[in-house]
């Protein structure tokens, strides 16, 4: 799987958009972009993925570059409970492949 | 459906003794997945299973841990004998075969071994 690329942190207020960088330069054009995040105490829980165009669900927006070099997640209404670390992970998706591999990810803080 | 469930919560044992954590996947979830969670690795992916059937364990740090999936709901993980390094989070999750593929963990097992 590609290794991605994330800040270790950022703050975000509460109400504005979150965007949350990734970059994964090696991503091979069969791989997808999942996004994952973890409450404290709490196990990780999905957000969303993608392949190479946009994707929006009730959770967040996901911005993947024409090169799919890299990607963004938006939280477009960020609150105090979506304070976590958000995990981007890119690997095949299918059977093979169904393995994740978490990085350090992004631990962000939305204050009020 | 009540999730991924694992027990017990919370675990405080000593050295050398037995470790049995236990998961029950969604139903109808094809894979189960064991990570552990520390400060200092992080979240790793120790076995999983797919069909009951262990596809890859080269995440298990060494013989002492060891998993089964003996039927399609439930599963354990246990460590004979264990350490104060094993102190950590362990979770359980599952996923169907097709569609998203995302994984739905459980709420996890703090383990502390003094």
């Amino acid at each position: 799987d590609a290794k991605t690329t994330q800040p270790p942190s950022m703050d975000c207020a509460e109400g504005r958009a979150a965007n949350l960088p990734c970059n994964h330069s090696t991503i091979s054009g069969n791989e997808y972009v999942y996004w994952y995040r973890q409450i404290h105490s709490q196990g990780p829980q999905y957000i969303i993925h993608g392949l190479k165009n946009n994707e929006t669900n009730e959770m967040a927006s996901l911005i993947i570059t024409e090169d799919r070099k890299s990607s963004t997640l938006i939280l477009p209404h960020a609150t105090l409970r979506d304070t976590a670390v958000y995990y981007c992970i890119v690997r095949v998706k299918g059977a093979a492949g169904n393995k994740l591999t978490f990085g350090g990810g992004t631990r962000v803080l939305v204050k009020p | 459906d009540a999730g991924v469930i694992q027990s017990p919560r919370h675990e405080v044992t000593e050295m050398g003794q037995e470790v049995t954590l236990r998961c029950k996947p969604i139903s109808g979830h094809d894979y189960l997945f064991w990570y552990r969670q520390t400060m200092m690795r992080g979240l790793e992916l120790l076995i999983y299973f797919n069909n009951n059937v262990p596809i890859d364990d080269s995440g298990m740090p060494e013989d002492r841990f060891s998993a089964k999936m003996p039927n399609a709901s439930f599963s354990t993980l246990k460590i004979q004998p264990s350490e104060p390094r094993d102190s950590a989070v362990y979770f359980c999750a599952s996923s169907r075969l097709a569609g998203v593929l995302e994984q739905f963990f459980g709420p996890g097992t703090r383990l502390t071994v003094l």
